[in-house]
């Protein structure tokens, strides 16, 4: 079965930091992973997806992915951290079978940045 | 803007009560999803449909129950309400189904069993 797990349920940062979220996933065939954000009160929000290609792939708000084949890994990046960053993010991995088509979302981890 | 409508926001009832859900896809998805988000089990996917049809169930309770009209848009009822069933449901719509594409999420409902 899919699945993906994020190992941290907060990662606190400071402003202008790297930050780092990670994901690591377990796929049987070709992994389709997305990252989401959501904010207090608000839905999830598309952040990027890796659907094959380049392994580094770039999204909103100046967040990127890497995709690791050989860690099964899909940590979100961004160079330079902003306070408005946080916020709660969800990795997920898309189930796609005969009778079954949905994301699998992981269990969230809360960025807060520092000023 | 998701796109995606929700209603109601809010929702406060007492147990054995039922409620029904409402969400409006965005313009032109055929999919639509239903998920359940509490503290302790995460986001967890109910239900999809698409086109009207029923196209993958989760962990969806049979207390619980959904359909898509055929403007698209959709409605989970849930019913013999229990207390853990209080939680965000968010509904989320896609253009197509079985397609390696982003799901657009609306703001959700929040449901209080008291």
């Amino acid at each position: 079965a899919q699945s993906v797990a994020q190992p941290e349920d907060q990662v606190n940062v400071a402003e202008g930091n790297p930050l780092t979220v990670k994901c690591t996933y377990s796929v049987s065939g070709n992994p389709y992973l997305f990252w989401y954000v959501q904010y207090p009160n608000r839905g999830l929000q598309f952040l990027l997806k890796y659907i094959t290609g380049d392994n580094l792939v770039k999204g909103s708000y100046g967040f990127e992915a890497e995709f690791n084949k050989s860690q099964t890994s899909f940590h979100l990046k961004k160079p330079s951290a902003l306070v408005s960053d946080s916020a709660l993010y969800f990795c997920a991995v898309r189930d796609i079978g005969a009778n079954t088509d949905k994301l699998i979302f992981g269990t969230g981890t809360r960025l807060q940045v520092f000023p | 803007d998701s796109g995606v409508t929700q209603t109601p926001k809010h929702l406060i009832t007492a147990t054995g009560q039922r409620v029904t859900l409402r969400c409006s896809p965005r313009s032109g998805d055929l999919s639509v999803y239903w998920y359940q988000q509490s503290l302790d089990q995460g986001l967890q996917f109910l239900i999809q449909y698409y086109n009207g049809e029923e196209r993958a169930k989760g962990n969806i309770l049979e207390r619980f129950s959904a359909q898509q009209f055929p403007d698209l848009h959709s409605e989970l009822n849930l019913s013999s309400l229990e207390l853990g069933d209080s939680a965000l449901y968010f509904c989320a719509s896609s253009p197509t189904s079985g397609r390696a594409g982003e799901l657009f999420f609306g703001e959700g409902s929040r449901l209080t069993v008291l």
